[in-house]
């Protein structure tokens, strides 16, 4: 089936610096979604894309929708201790109603 | 947050046995679905239900059924269950219309142990 490749798999960094991950697709999608997963509970949704060039922010965060529209990718600014968890990147074909999950960055903050 | 709980939390069942995890949404939202969560899977869509008594099968639906009766409960049960299906299994509901962007929002998750 469909997949999503989303890396790195994991980083380790220090507080205060940048992170960037990202996720490539072989479909053409039509929306992006980018989630936060803190251990023991269910992902949380960031941040939403819905077209193909679209930059969009949330906070230090910010996501953009790959003009090939088989990529996108996702930078934290100025990492903070509550920055560590799992993020996944989703990605939802032209009038599917289901979204893929890629495999998902873990993000690991040394003090 | 959306209203989105799961029933139960956590649960530990023999092999063979039968269980059933409950989805329930406040939200009226026409479309739910069922993953399970694995070390090194991510998230896979078992079974999904875009409105009463219509549901779809997902990636890895094999072992699993659901129903949907009411709009806002969800229910995925293991006919007989495998230590396999000992996972993490969330639930997601989504605003969207068919064709629409398909934001979902996930529930608290339920830990299965199957022994």
């Amino acid at each position: 089936g469909q997949q999503l490749n989303q890396s790195p798999q994991s980083m380790f960094i220090q507080e205060g610096e940048d992170v960037s991950m990202n996720c490539t697709s072989s479909s053409i999608f039509n929306t992006w979604l980018w989630y936060k997963q803190d251990p023991g509970e269910g992902p949380v949704l960031l941040i939403a894309l819905y077209k193909a060039g679209e930059l969009t922010s949330n906070g230090r965060l910010t996501a953009q929708f790959g003009i090939t529209r088989k990529d996108s990718f996702l930078n934290i600014s100025a990492s903070i201790p509550s920055d560590v968890g799992i993020y996944f990147c989703a990605g939802q074909e032209y009038r599917d109603d289901k979204i893929i999950f890629g495999k998902g960055t873990r993000l690991h903050i040394l003090p | 947050d959306a209203g989105i709980t799961q029933s139960p939390r956590h649960k530990v069942t023999e092999t063979g046995t039968p269980v059933t995890l409950r989805c329930h949404q406040t939200e009226n939202h026409r479309y739910m679905y069922w993953y399970r969560q694995d070390p090194g899977h991510g998230l896979r869509l078992i079974h999904y239900s875009y409105g009463v008594k219509d549901t779809d099968k997902g990636e890895v639906s094999d072992g699993y059924s659901v129903s949907r009766s009411k709009t806002e409960d969800f229910l995925l049960t293991l006919e007989s269950a495998t230590s396999s299906q000992t996972s993490v299994y969330f639930c997601a509901i989504s605003p969207s219309e068919p064709g629409e962007p398909n934001e979902q929002f996930f529930g608290p998750g339920t830990r299965l142990t199957v022994l």
